[in-house]
């Protein structure tokens, strides 16, 4: 059972330039998110998706897109990168929301970095 | 707005003794506030988790209490070991007006336990 799988788990890009970090998930979550964790800030919430076809802006959506074509899939996109980008993305995915009786499993994380 | 405030930033302990990270958090509808350890290079994990019918619950050296009225809950560890040296983040459920509950993190308390 890999669980949360996330890919790559490292890129340098050069300013301007576009990517998509994969996550897939084998657990038949309905939930899916995408974070990024920069020193001191703790963990922040890029999109989120709440099933298959659906996705929803987080607390830094800015500079990002998502999407969810598959229940086990979600993608996140940055379009034209910036420094500002650099930083470490977790993906995470649960069965339902969070209240209080279901688990978020987080990914091994992808380390970008924007120059 | 949204917000988890996470205190001490950093801590250090000797081995064997307790240590104890606070966090408050602002929706008073939170109702569901789990706890991550993550270790260097490593995904977040959840350790212990409280919901908000609940005043305490322990997990053998770890537990976790909750405060509504004050709006603050802490995480305790007792006699402390090497391994449990990691960054340890608080989170709270939050309820926007989409109704669906998501999770804010603290920004996280490094814990280092010296032999």
């Amino acid at each position: 059972n890999a669980g949360v799988t996330q890919t790559p788990k490292f890129r340098v890009l050069k300013t301007g330039q576009s990517m998509t970090l994969l996550c897939a998930q084998d657990m038949n979550h309905e939930y899916m998110y995408w974070y990024r964790q920069d020193p001191g800030m703790g963990l922040r919430l890029i999109h989120y998706s709440v099933g298959e076809g659906t996705t929803a802006k987080g607390e830094v959506p800015d500079g990002y897109n998502v999407s969810r074509l598959k229940k086990q899939n979600f993608l996140l996109g940055l379009e034209s990168a910036a420094p500002s980008q650099t930083s470490v993305y977790f993906c995470a995915s649960s069965h339902g929301g969070f209240r209080g009786d279901t688990e978020a499993f987080f990914g091994q994380g992808t380390r970008l970095t924007v120059v | 707005g949204e917000n988890v405030e996470q205190h001490p930033s950093t801590l250090s302990v000797q081995e064997g003794d307790s240590a104890v990270i606070k966090c408050t958090y602002s929706d008073s509808a939170s109702n569901y506030f789990p706890w991550y350890k993550q270790e260097l290079g490593k995904r977040p994990q959840l350790i212990i988790d409280i919901r908000s019918n609940v005043g305490e619950k322990k997990d053998q050296r770890i537990a976790v209490t909750l405060n509504k009225t004050a709006k603050h809950f802490s995480l305790h560890i007792t006699e402390t070991q090497p391994e449990d040296s990691a960054v340890y983040f608080c989170a709270a459920s939050i309820s926007p007006d989409t109704g669906f509950q998501k999770l804010v993190f603290g920004t996280g308390t490094r814990l280092l336990v010296s032999p």
